[in-house]
């Protein structure tokens, strides 16, 4: 168990840029999670995954955002025409569904700056 | 849908002092229970979890929270924190089967010696 990995940690981008961020998933597992949190709140659920479909988007996934996970392992986060509004932590998370008891194993984050 | 309010914001306390934070939810079906902690810069660790069966649930690192059914609460507490234990703390409730995490806004610990 090497634990959930997101790359990069730190991202600084000039707003009206697209970013991309990565996640990888503890290997068996077949949920796959998007949270965003900015300071002072707690995680927010943006997306998640079952192996590769996409199961469910939150209403703060506006169009520019779009994740996916194609081949059912690492997953992609990509925001487009980035805003000032974007600036937050993106947290990953997976799990094993079909385990009652496997909670979500969140990554260190991939912090976004928009300057 | 669940939602989940954690009512202190800010709790600081003295290292080998106890303290207790508190969580209320709100669910339409039955929930599973979790508590994270957060170290700065760092993504969230699972502290301990409330699935079924006991109302008590333990950490291996001494803290514990119950679950109230009838208060829709799930309080942790630590009878003696360490200057170790500053983090920020963030219940999280669950339910149905896409076991998705609704987060409280979490609480800052801070222990001071």
């Amino acid at each position: 168990d090497t634990g959930v990995s997101q790359n990069p940690r730190h991202k600084i981008t000039k707003r009206g840029q697209n970013v991309t961020f990565r996640c990888d998933p503890i290997s068996e597992h077949n949920r796959l999670y998007w949270y965003r949190q900015t300071l002072g709140q707690g995680p927010e659920f943006l997306t998640y995954f079952q192996n590769e479909a996409q199961l469910e988007k939150s209403r703060l996934l506006s169009d520019r955002f779009s994740a996916e996970r194609p081949k059912g392992s690492f997953s992609t986060l990509e925001i487009q025409r980035t805003e000032q509004g974007d600036s937050a932590m993106y947290l990953c998370a997976s799990s094993l569904f079909g385990q009652e008891d496997s909670p979500l194993h969140f990554g260190n984050g991939t912090r976004l700056t928009v300057t | 849908a669940q939602s989940v309010t954690q009512l202190d914001s800010q709790v600081p306390v003295f290292e080998e002092a106890p303290v207790e934070l508190r969580c209320n939810y709100s669910s339409s079906v039955s929930v599973y229970l979790f508590w994270y902690v957060q170290y700065p810069n760092q993504g969230l660790q699972l502290l301990l979890k409330y699935l079924s069966g006991s109302t008590l649930v333990e950490s291996i690192n001494g803290f514990e929270a119950e679950f109230n059914k009838s208060q829709t609460s799930f309080h942790l507490r630590k009878p003696s924190v360490h200057i170790s234990d500053t983090a920020e703390y963030f219940c999280a409730v669950s339910g149905g089967n896409d076991y998705k995490l609704s987060f409280g806004a979490g609480t800052t610990v801070t222990v001071r010696a």
